[in-house]
């Protein structure tokens, strides 16, 4: 299956908004409330954002936001800091038989 | 607190077998709450989920590698691993344990990876 669509790079300036699309199907993305993001810092492991399209894990500021319409996943973080520079994945189920995940190809963020 | 730890040979040679270990303290793996989850990352590129074992002994994986792959789990030892068979230099990544929730299949906590190289 092919990989979840994100554009290559976003920016925006210093508290300001932006937003991640991740672009997927009717196989997965739009069959399934299971789409999930993931921030990476250089070097490190990827951690949880968002789960099951909009629930944010105990933690994780109310700046990160999740939405789906149709085949369209989005993450929108306001009020950007510099450590919200990072490279950024959605990631949906893909459903049954094989249980498949799959992700993005993944966006660099850069905080001017 | 919990705790995931990656293991293994950092080197592996062509056509050879790429074996690796996860260690998981401070919470069991013998749960019907989650599944234990390999990823991997080549060099700047993204993530790609291989596969996954449940409590049960079930196993899901990757349909582009399914044929070489195997995940099993000892629940003793809290541990898991994966097994890649007849590796390539395509198959240099760094590899990353996770745990799955399995109501939102979310990637909840992970390992801090571990670099394998493939080359003779």
């Amino acid at each position: 299956q092919s990989a979840l669509t994100q554009p290559a790079s976003v920016s925006g300036s210093l508290g300001q908004s932006i937003t991640i699309s991740c672009i997927g199907t009717v196989n997965n993305i739009g069959s399934y409330s299971l789409v999930s993001w993931y921030q990476q810092h250089p070097g490190k492991a990827p951690k949880l954002m968002i789960s099951e399209v909009s629930k944010r894990p105990s933690g994780i500021s109310s700046r990160f936001s999740g939405t789906k319409s149709g085949n369209t996943a989005t993450l929108t973080i306001t009020g950007l800091q510099a450590d919200d520079e990072a490279n950024y994945y959605c990631c949906s189920y893909a459903g049954s038989p094989s249980f498949h995940m799959l992700f993005g190809g993944g966006t660099k963020l850069t905080v001017l | 607190q919990m705790q995931m730890q990656e293991s293994g040979p950092g080197l592996v040679t062509p056509s050879e077998t790429l074996f690796l270990t996860c260690i998981v303290s401070g919470v069991s793996i013998n749960t019907n709450t989650h599944y234990w989850v390999w990823i991997r990352q080549p060099p700047g590129r993204g993530l790609e989920w291989i596969g996954n074992t449940y409590y049960s002994g079930s196993t899901y994986y990757n349909s582009s590698l399914k044929s070489r792959v195997t995940i099993s789990a000892d629940t003793s030892k809290r541990q898991f691993s994966l097994k890649l068979d007849s590796v390539t230099a395509a198959d240099t990544a760094v590899y990353y344990c996770a745990r799955q929730d399995n109501t939102g299949w979310a990637f909840d906590f992970w390992g801090q990876g571990i670099l394998v190289t493939v080359s003779s």
